[in-house]
C-alpha cells in the first residue's frame, strides 16, 4: 500500500525557515518523480516544486524560487522542502505527491499524502 | 506559464444529473498532459483523470474526459451523493505545472 506521510509542519515567523519532510513506503521511492503542492486555507491548489526520481532535475514555481529548495534521500525514502524567508503567504496545507514515472513533465500526480499545516504568522 | 481557467465556478445539480466542467488553457497543453483531481473537504486531491482521457485505477467509468489542445472537458454521468466536491484541472507537460482554480459541484 502506498503511503506518504508528511511531517515538520509548525507556526514560524516571518523571514523564517522550515524543512519539510515526507516518508514515502509501499513503493520504489526512486523510481518516482515527487512533488509538493500547497493549498492555502479556503483557496486552490498551487504546485510547489518538484523533483525526478534520481534527484538530479528539479523545478520550482516562481513565486518559491530563491526561497525554497526540494531534495530527497532515496536510501531513507523520503522527500524534503526546505523553505527560508518565510512569507504569510506561504501559510498553506503542503501535500507530498507521487508521480507515476521517474520524471516529473509529463507525469501526473497518482497519489497525495494527507497534508500538513505550514503557518507564517509574528 | 500555462494558466489554466475553470468553469463554472460552481455547479449546482442534483444526484442523478450529469455535470459538465470545463477546464481553458492560454496556450496549448503538450501531448494532452492534463489532469482531472476531486477533492473533498479535509481529504488530500485524488487523481481521477490522466492524459486528458485515461481513468485512474479505481474510478469509476461515470467519470470521462475528453479535449486537446486548450480546450478540456470532464463529465461526471449519473452524479452520485460521494461526487459532490471540488475539482481541479491540472497540466503538467511544462513548469511550472499549473492547476486551474477549481470547480465546486454542489447538491441542488
Amino acid at each position: 500500500e502506498v503511503q506518504l506521510l508528511e511531517s515538520g509542519g509548525d507556526l514560524v515567523q516571518p523571514g523564517g525557515s522550515l524543512r519539510l519532510s515526507c516518508a514515502a513506503s509501499g513503493f520504489t521511492f526512486s523510481s518516482s518523480g515527487m512533488s509538493w503542492v500547497r493549498q492555502a486555507p479556503g483557496k486552490g491548489l498551487e504546485w510547489v516544486s518538484g523533483i525526478s526520481g534520481s534527484g538530479t532535475t528539479t523545478y520550482y514555481a516562481d513565486s518559491v524560487k530563491g526561497r525554497f529548495t526540494i531534495s530527497r534521500d532515496n536510501s531513507k525514502k523520503t522527500l524534503y522542502l526546505q523553505m527560508n524567508s518565510l512569507r504569510a503567504e506561504d501559510t498553506a496545507v503542503y501535500y507530498c505527491a507521487k508521480g507515476s514515472q521517474i520524471m516529473v513533465r509529463g507525469v501526473p500526480l497518482e497519489f497525495w499524502g494527507q497534508g500538513i499545516l505550514v503557518t507564517v504568522s509574528s | 506559464e500555462i494558466v489554466l481557467t475553470q468553469s463554472p465556478g460552481t455547479l449546482s445539480l442534483s444526484p442523478g444529473e450529469r455535470a459538465t466542467l470545463s477546464c481553458r488553457a492560454s496556450q496549448s497543453v503538450s501531448s494532452s498532459y492534463l489532469s482531472w483531481y476531486q477533492q473533498k473537504p479535509g481529504q488530500a486531491p485524488r487523481l481521477l483523470i490522466y492524459g486528458a482521457s485515461s481513468r485512474a485505477t479505481g474510478i469509476p467509468d461515470r467519470f470521462s474526459g475528453s479535449g486537446s489542445g486548450t480546450d478540456f472537458t470532464l463529465t461526471i454521468n449519473r452524479l452520485e451523493p460521494e461526487d459532490f466536491a471540488v475539482y481541479y484541472c491540472q497540466q503538467y507537460g511544462s513548469s511550472p505545472l499549473t492547476f486551474g482554480g477549481g470547480t465546486k459541484v454542489e447538491i441542488k
